[in-house]
């Protein structure tokens, strides 16, 4: 079992739409991050957060520490938001490299 | 503005081939990342240095895969003999104090083995 899940695999939403990507963990975690991942290859770091909720223009990330889940949440979503998103986490203990989720690929259409 | 370079940014080699990679982390960040994506298992990491220094390597095969860092300015992947089963997309990531900060990726070295 991977440890660190996501869901969905797949989204096809129209523009407009509320858009959730949740994310599962199943191990101690120093930080948990959500990264984005475009058509053409290149990686982005959207968030990084230990606890609560962060806010990025239309994006907003949240963390359960002890539910161990995360979801990304997109708002008034826009076909420019077409990507991979990727969870992944630091694991606790000072492993400093990243675990990662298999992604979400969201497909927003005009 | 700042960004972490990765060198070359293609690469087609036969298998047996030694291949080299190459990457620029951001000025100033002490902590590089090496990370392989494939379709079939997604991002891993490999490797990882701190202020020059290798902390973690086991994501490695270590009888083809070396890393190092000569110095601040470049970190260095090398694969010799190179495989098929190598080819993937191989990126770099530099932080100043990761796991606590935000991680910067390279654009990536797409590496196919024939």
């Amino acid at each position: 079992k991977n440890e660190v899940e996501q869901s969905p695999q797949n989204l096809t939403a129209q523009e407009g739409e509320f858009i959730t990507i949740n994310c599962s963990y199943s191990v101690g975690i120093s930080a948990l991050h959500w990264l984005q991942q475009h058509p053409g290859g290149g990686i982005v770091s959207l968030f990084m957060l230990s606890s609560g909720k962060k806010k990025h223009g239309r994006l907003i990330a949240t963390i359960n520490i002890q539910e161990k889940h995360s979801s990304l949440h997109i708002t008034a979503s826009h076909p420019r938001d077409s990507a991979v998103y990727i969870c992944a986490v630091s694991k606790a203990g000072g492993a400093d490299g990243l675990t990662f989720g298999k992604g979400t690929h969201l497909i927003i259409q005009p | 503005d700042a960004r972490v370079t990765q060198t070359p940014r293609h690469k087609v080699t036969e298998m047996g081939q030694e291949v080299t990679m190459r990457c620029q982390p951001i000025l100033g960040h002490n902590t590089v990342f090496w990370y392989r994506q494939t379709m079939m298992q997604g991002l891993e990491l490999l490797a990882y240095f701190r202020n020059r220094a290798p902390l973690d390597d086991s994501g490695m095969p270590k009888d083809r895969f070396s890393a190092e860092m000569p110095d601040a300015t470049l970190a260095t992947l090398k694969i010799q003999p190179s495989e098929p089963r190598d080819s993937a997309v191989y990126f770099c990531a530099s932080g100043v104090r990761a796991p606590q900060d935000t991680q910067y990726f390279g654009p990536g070295t797409r590496l196919t083995v024939l």
